[in-house]
């Protein structure tokens, strides 16, 4: 069946690295991506978007990156902060289901001080 | 402030009860959405609604309800039918367009005792 998924459900990094968050995909029809950060007991809220016209997108330390070919999608966070631990979901956008969101399994990066 | 609101945020629920949780958003947005959270999982789809008085079903619509009576209101009924009711409910809006982001309402964690 179709899927987006994540490679790993979760990430530990030492405060000050980069973070790179990895998300699959299965179908090619998908039009826009989004990453979401949750933090325990809260809703998801709106990291950085890209539509399936782009390749990469940057925004304030995050960038993420879309590799069509192989339906692979890309959170990199830069300078990783404690702030920053929380479980990080792609979501994807099918226009032809109506726009629907499509969420992946999430993935818990925990950030070493 | 514009936003999205569920209400309550905490919710004991006896078994063979039904109960509803509360969503509103006054972002004018013409599609809502509600997700169940289980522990270490993803996101699934319960109901989607995208225009006043329409809603449709998601992966896990059994022994769940809806109505879409007001733009702004997407009220979700857990019916005692839901054997596993258990979880962390999650409502979402967005404008209902491609390339738009959903905005997520802080949750209602629902506990059966």
């Amino acid at each position: 069946g179709e899927s987006v998924g994540l490679h790993l459900p979760t990430l530990s990094v030492q405060e000050g690295d980069n973070s790179i968050i990895n998300c699959a995909y299965s179908n090619s029809a998908s039009d826009y991506f989004i990453w979401y950060k949750q933090e325990s007991g809260k809703g998801p809220q709106f990291i950085i978007d890209i539509r399936s016209n782009m390749d990469k997108r940057q925004g304030q330390r995050v960038t993420v990156l879309l590799n069509k070919t192989v339906k692979h999608l890309s959170l990199q966070i830069a300078a990783t902060q404690p702030g920053d631990s929380a479980v990080y979901f792609c979501a994807e956008i099918r226009r032809i289901t109506g726009n629907q969101f499509y969420f992946g399994t999430g993935t818990s990066l925990t950030v070493i001080p | 402030d514009g936003g999205i609101t569920q209400s309550p945020k905490y919710l004991f629920r006896k078994e063979g009860q039904n109960v509803t949780l509360s969503c509103e958003q006054n972002l004018n947005h013409d599609a809502m959405y509600w997700y169940r959270q289980d522990p270490g999982q993803g996101l699934r789809l319960i109901y989607y609604s995208q225009i006043v008085n329409d809603f449709q079903k998601g992966d896990i619509a059994e022994g769940y309800s809806v109505s879409r009576e007001k733009k702004e209101s997407f009220p979700l009924t857990v019916t005692s039918a839901q054997k596993n009711p258990t979880a962390f409910y999650l409502c979402a809006s967005s404008i209902g367009t491609a390339g738009t982001e959903a905005f997520f309402g802080q949750g209602t964690r629902l506990t059966v005792v």
